[in-house]
């Protein structure tokens, strides 16, 4: 099974700023057919988690541009640009190349 | 707009079997889309169940050493989630979710399932 593993696990950011959270993969998320299945996903409370991002960079429909990805083979990033107060919650990544489809463990995003 | 709702009997006892319903709406089950089973406890996170293709291919967590099937009726437009011999590990919202080749992008709002005697 392969072990994603998120930090910092969690990040108080002021309005406004920059985060980043990151999401190291235990094994190598490259699929036989070339593309890197791994996703970020966002829950606020009470809530389902909604797709931001999927293989790796591509935003899904209506994602802010101020959300972004990257990464390869082992090591992703998702970056929030200018954070704002509707983005508090947890990030998830997770990877869809092999099963068992996994989770990271979640990074809370809160506001100072 | 595609919508998935779960739905479910409420409180399950030790040792019984828990069932799930996701009803789909705004599109057909039939489409060219795997059909996904997550649950998230506190403890342990979002952990995936597993999945079914409208051919009836199904894809499982080995973690829960065959106690889950997941089915799928067409003429409901809805898929079904079973999982056996539950104990309180099993306790955690459970949703339903469909999985294209934009990932997991549409999910349902989540129902709670109790294992408790």
């Amino acid at each position: 099974e392969i072990v994603l593993t998120q930090t910092p696990p969690s990040s108080p950011v002021t309005l406004g700023q920059p985060a980043s959270i990151s999401c190291r993969s235990s094994q190598n998320l490259v699929h036989n057919n070339g593309y890197t299945y791994l996703s970020w996903l966002h829950q606020r409370p009470g809530q389902p988690p909604r797709l931001l991002i999927y293989k790796v960079f591509n935003r899904f429909s209506g994602v802010p541009d101020r959300f972004s990805g990257s990464g390869a083979r082992t090591e992703f990033t998702l970056k929030i640009s200018r954070v704002e107060a509707e983005d508090v919650g947890v990030y998830y990544c997770m990877q869809t190349t092999q099963f068992p489809y996994t989770f990271g463990q979640g990074t809370k995003l809160e506001i100072k | 707009q595609v919508q998935l709702q779960e739905s479910g009997p409420g409180p399950v006892k030790p040792s019984g079997t828990l069932s799930l319903i996701c009803d789909v709406s705004g599109e057909s089950i039939s489409s060219s889309h795997w059909w996904n089973w997550v649950r998230q406890t506190p403890g342990k996170g979002l952990e995936w169940i597993g999945e079914i293709y409208i051919s009836g291919s199904t894809n499982y967590n080995p973690s829960l050493s065959g106690r889950v099937t997941i089915s799928v009726d067409k003429s409901k437009n809805q898929f079904s989630l079973r999982l056996t011999s539950v104990t309180s590990a099993d306790t955690a919202v459970y949703y339903c979710a469909r999985f294209t080749e934009t990932g997991m992008d549409v999910w349902g709002q989540g129902t709670t399932v109790t294992v408790s005697s």
